[in-house]
């Protein structure tokens, strides 16, 4: 079982507050990414970083950001939460050498 | 344009019985395919990853398939399992940039009936 861990589990807020989704690894990796998912979708990589002080936008745009500060920590933040944001939003990290990625259990995030 | 298409989109078999599912993928160039399953509510966990010149690979009751020149893979399920009810995901990476890039299938939903 992969040591990744994402805060809140589920979240219901009103439009136009600001929140962020907490994400974090023991294992050490480098690469971390954050992936909005829909039901019944594929997963889309809206955030990733190779490491500290590194941030790249993925391939579906997004109005959240990202920071990483500590290599264990990646949290993603909205400004403004919309009813557009309602999503799903899964964490996921990677060592260098594997090809594996190891995904957190996600946020379900309601935007009321 | 890279894409994994999955088939079937859902499928439901009783508890007991085998079945297959199935991944067709375009992306260019290939580094290797991964199966995952994904619980209702939960992230998605590997079962398995096949690079270019693996052709089979088993994770107990669960044999992946791949064919690179068809580029085509395949997820065997035996004696399915209440707890097999889950989708299952389809992802390929190529080896095109330095971050591996992933492409998801849709996933097929399966549930498993007692």
């Amino acid at each position: 079982e992969a040591d990744i861990y994402q805060t809140p589990r589920y979240l219901v807020i009103g439009t136009g507050k600001k929140i962020t989704l907490e994400c974090s690894q023991t294992m050490g990796h480098d690469k971390m990414y954050w992936y909005q998912q829909d039901p019944g979708m594929e997963l889309h990589l809206i955030h990733y970083s190779y490491g500290v002080n590194s941030t790249e936008k993925g391939d579906l745009s997004s109005e959240s950001t990202v920071s990483r500060i500590r290599t264990e920590h990646f949290p993603l933040t909205l400004e403004s939460a919309r009813p557009s944001h309602t999503s799903q939003y899964l964490c996921a990290s990677s060592d260098q050498a594997r090809y594996e990625q190891y995904f957190g259990p996600g946020t379900r995030l309601t935007v009321t | 344009k890279n894409q994994v298409e999955q088939s079937p989109q859902s499928l439901i078999i009783l508890e007991g019985k085998n079945c297959t599912l199935q991944c067709n993928y375009t992306v260019s160039p290939f580094s290797n395919l991964r199966w995952y399953k994904q619980d209702t509510g939960r992230g998605p966990v590997s079962l398995t990853i096949m690079t270019f010149s693996e052709n089979t690979k088993s994770n107990g009751r669960y044999t992946a398939t791949l064919d690179a020149d068809t580029k085509q893979s395949s997820l065997h399920i035996t004696a399915s399992q209440l707890s097999d009810s889950a989708s299952y995901i389809c992802v390929v990476s190529d080896r095109g940039s330095t971050l591996g890039r992933l492409y998801f299938g849709r996933g097929t939903q399966l549930t498993v009936w007692p």
